[in-house]
């Protein structure tokens, strides 16, 4: 089993709606991360995350939100989607420090 | 905000070429992380520097952390048909959290 697991891998879903993706590790990792991938533009953070009590905004928050239901739990939220949404998500945790980032499989997200 | 910028964009060689792929940022950076994306998964980890000038090998794979700790480059000798992928780099500067910043990527195919 992949130590961070991401769920759904794909999903399609209409303008509006709302939909949740989870992330869950097995790494006993504190961090967690949310990141977007666009092509040509990298990987950009969405949230982060220290620990159970700790959420922060990362550089591109604006139409996220996200919950730490457990050290394990790390779920992304888009309360009304919309097309420039339409992108691959990848979950990621680390240790400690920013030093390295274990990575899930990816959600590819398309918003019609 | 500090920006990486990766290049090339992409290329396109013949198995058994070697390949080279820089990344060079407007400010310093503490850490340099390169990362290797296969389609259809998540980036996972190849080198990680720590320190100025540091020189990391990992098999066919070199990397280095530049003097001015605003660039770094990987090579790969002998390249073979499985290097095909999306290489990225990564940098952790100080005084903003240390948050990891993603170069655009460098998509490399290669010719049998």
């Amino acid at each position: 089993d992949a130590d961070v697991t991401q769920t759904p891998r794909n999903r399609i879903t209409k303008t509006g709606k709302r939909i949740m993706l989870e992330c869950s590790q097995t790494k006993g990792h504190d961090r967690m991360y949310w990141y977007r991938q666009d092509p040509g533009l990298g990987l950009r953070l969405i949230y982060y995350s220290f620990d159970v009590k700790d959420i922060n905004k990362g550089e591109i928050s604006d139409g996220y939100s996200v919950s730490r239901q457990a050290q394990a739990k790390f779920s992304l939220s888009l309360e009304s989607a919309i097309p420039n949404q339409t992108a691959l998500y990848f979950c990621a945790t680390s240790e400690g420090g920013w030093t390295e980032a274990f990575f899930g499989q990816g959600t590819r997200l398309t918003v019609v | 905000g500090q920006q990486l910028n990766q290049s090339p964009q992409s290329m396109f060689i013949q198995e058994g070429e070697d390949v080279s792929m820089n990344c060079t940022s407007s400010s310093i950076f503490n850490t340099w992380l390169w990362y290797k994306q296969d389609p259809g998964e998540g980036p996972v980890l190849l080198i990680a520097l720590y320190k100025a000038g540091e020189l990391t090998s990992n098999g066919r794979l070199t990397a280095q952390f530049g003097i001015t700790r605003k660039d770094s480059f990987l090579n790969i000798s002998a390249s073979i048909p499985s290097d095909v992928g999306i290489y990225f780099c990564a940098g952790r500067g100080s005084g903003n959290t240390g948050k990891l910043i993603f170069g655009q990527g460098t998509t490399l195919q290669v010719k049998p």
